[in-house]
């Protein structure tokens, strides 16, 4: 019963290629996150998704971009990996509000058990 | 920037209270504190969250001082499974686009038998 599964745990890849990490949640969620946190254990958000809709975007590069099929994933793609994108990559997700006029109250966020992405 | 400022690492006897202290002498009328922690090689989980009442669930106790500017979270048996680093975070909770959850480096609670 994992509330935000994320896949793979590890990834090993060279540097260059493309990659996807997928997250799922099943807690009926209508906002998700990925965060990133780099080897100094700082954990910062990449962005977030609400209803299909990216709703931040932190000054990440444009070689990462979420997609988010339905409402329930949000996965990552990174393109042309380079060795700093080393990391572990945090998925989350929350129950957040909004109203007609674009207010939002935000909820406590739910995290994945992270992706640990090597870059050699 | 983390707008909040903790103690880097703190011990406790397994048993004892754990009280774990954070700053935040910038907080804003609309903003509430929020205390997550990270078990080794898990994600973030969330403990509780407050505005200026100070909250309890069955996780820990949180004290915000009457001024707002600083906080306690208590867990009142810490076990060593509550060994973790410990993130306080000021966040708006009603608003635009301010919702983002901003981690700072926080307190590695180390419980010891």
């Amino acid at each position: 019963d994992t509330a935000v599964s994320q896949t793979p745990k590890y990834l090993v890849t060279q540097m260059g290629n493309d990659k996807s990490i997928k997250c799922e949640q099943n807690l009926g969620h209508d906002t998700m996150y990925w965060y990133k946190q780099d080897s100094k254990k700082f954990l910062k958000i990449m962005f977030s998704y609400n209803n299909k809709e990216l709703i931040i975007n932190e000054t990440v590069p444009n070689r990462f971009s979420p997609k988010s099929p339905d409402k329930a994933h949000l996965n990552l793609h990174i393109n042309s990996l380079e060795l700093g994108d080393s990391a572990v990559y945090f998925c989350a997700s929350s129950q957040d509000r909004r109203s007609l006029r674009g207010a939002v109250r935000y909820n406590e966020q739910f995290f994945g058990p992270g992706t640990r992405l090597t870059v050699l | 920037d983390a707008k909040t400022t903790q103690p880097p690492s703190m011990d406790c006897a397994e048993g004892r209270a754990a009280n774990l202290p954070c700053n935040h002498s910038t907080i804003s009328g609309n903003e509430y504190v929020y205390w997550y922690r990270q078990i080794h090689s898990q994600g973030p989980q969330y403990i509780i969250h407050g505005l200026k009442n100070n909250e309890t669930n069955e996780m820990a106790s949180l004290i915000i001082t009457e001024d707002r500017k600083s906080s306690t979270l208590i867990l009142p048996h810490a076990t060593l499974r509550d060994t973790a680093v410990y993130y306080c975070i000021v966040r708006e909770r009603y608003g635009g686009s301010q919702g983002n959850l901003i981690f700072g480096k926080g307190t590695k609670l180390s419980v010891k038998p």
